[in-house]
């Protein structure tokens, strides 16, 4: 079964220090992967996603992330944080494994990211 | 990027009232859309798969009776929480996925659902 593992629940960061939030995969064969960011009592906004070409992926405000297919990980960077940067941040993979599939995501537990002054 | 709509944001029912949450796609044609629940700091549950002039596809554990899907075109679907109870309170958030050969899937920004 295709999943996502996201390690950390919380990731506390001084602005304008580099971030890193982490996700790791288990895919067969090869991965769709995402990440997508929601603020308080809103809906999920996409920030970037990897699905073929060069492993290191730029995306919205200022993020980005590495597609490791060694280490089975895709961890979401950013060179400087903002504290505006501050919300839940979800990792996901498309899953392929049924029949007739229709694009379903299955996503990794969130991690909030904190970003203080 | 395109744009999903959610309709209420936000609603507060009576217990054994039954809700209808609207989900649209704004300017693109959605074949598929699905149905996320989430808890409070919690991840988003996938409930359901509605699939325009067909029937929704459920998760395990997700009561068809309880959550009807209807997909009646290719821009909106509705779910409906019937004789809801204060368990059924959350954030429900749909999402679309855009007809190929695009497939990419915009979310919409969630309905919270009190129910007293």
């Amino acid at each position: 079964a295709q999943s996502v593992a996201q390690p950390e629940d919380q990731v506390n960061v001084a602005e304008g220090n580099p971030l890193t939030v982490k996700c790791t995969y288990s895919v067969s064969g090869n991965p769709y992967l995402f990440w997508y960011v929601q603020y308080p009592n809103r809906g999920l906004q996409f920030l970037l996603k990897y699905i073929t070409g060069d492993n290191l992926v730029k995306g919205s405000y200022g993020f980005e992330a590495e597609f490791n297919k060694s280490q089975t990980s895709f961890h979401l960077k950013k060179p400087s944080a903002l504290v505006s940067d501050s919300a839940l941040y979800f990792c996901a993979v498309r899953d392929f494994t049924r029949s007739g599939n229709t694009g379903k995501l299955i996503f990794g537990q969130g991690t909030t990211l904190q970003v203080k002054p | 990027g395109a744009v999903v709509s959610q309709h209420p944001s936000w609603v507060i029912c009576k217990s054994g009232t039954s809700v209808k949450i609207e989900c649209r796609s704004l300017d693109f044609q959605a074949t598929t859309m699905f149905w996320y629940r989430q808890f409070p700091k919690q991840s988003l549950m996938l409930m359901a798969t509605s699939n325009e002039g067909s029937k929704a596809t459920y998760e395990q554990g997700v009561e068809k009776d309880k959550f009807l899907i209807n997909h009646a075109s290719l821009t909106l679907s509705t779910l409906t929480v019937t004789s809801a109870h204060p368990e059924d309170s959350s954030f429900y958030i749909c999402s679309a996925r855009e007809n190929p050969p695009y497939n990419e899937q915009f979310f919409g920004p969630g309905t919270r659902l009190t129910v007293l």
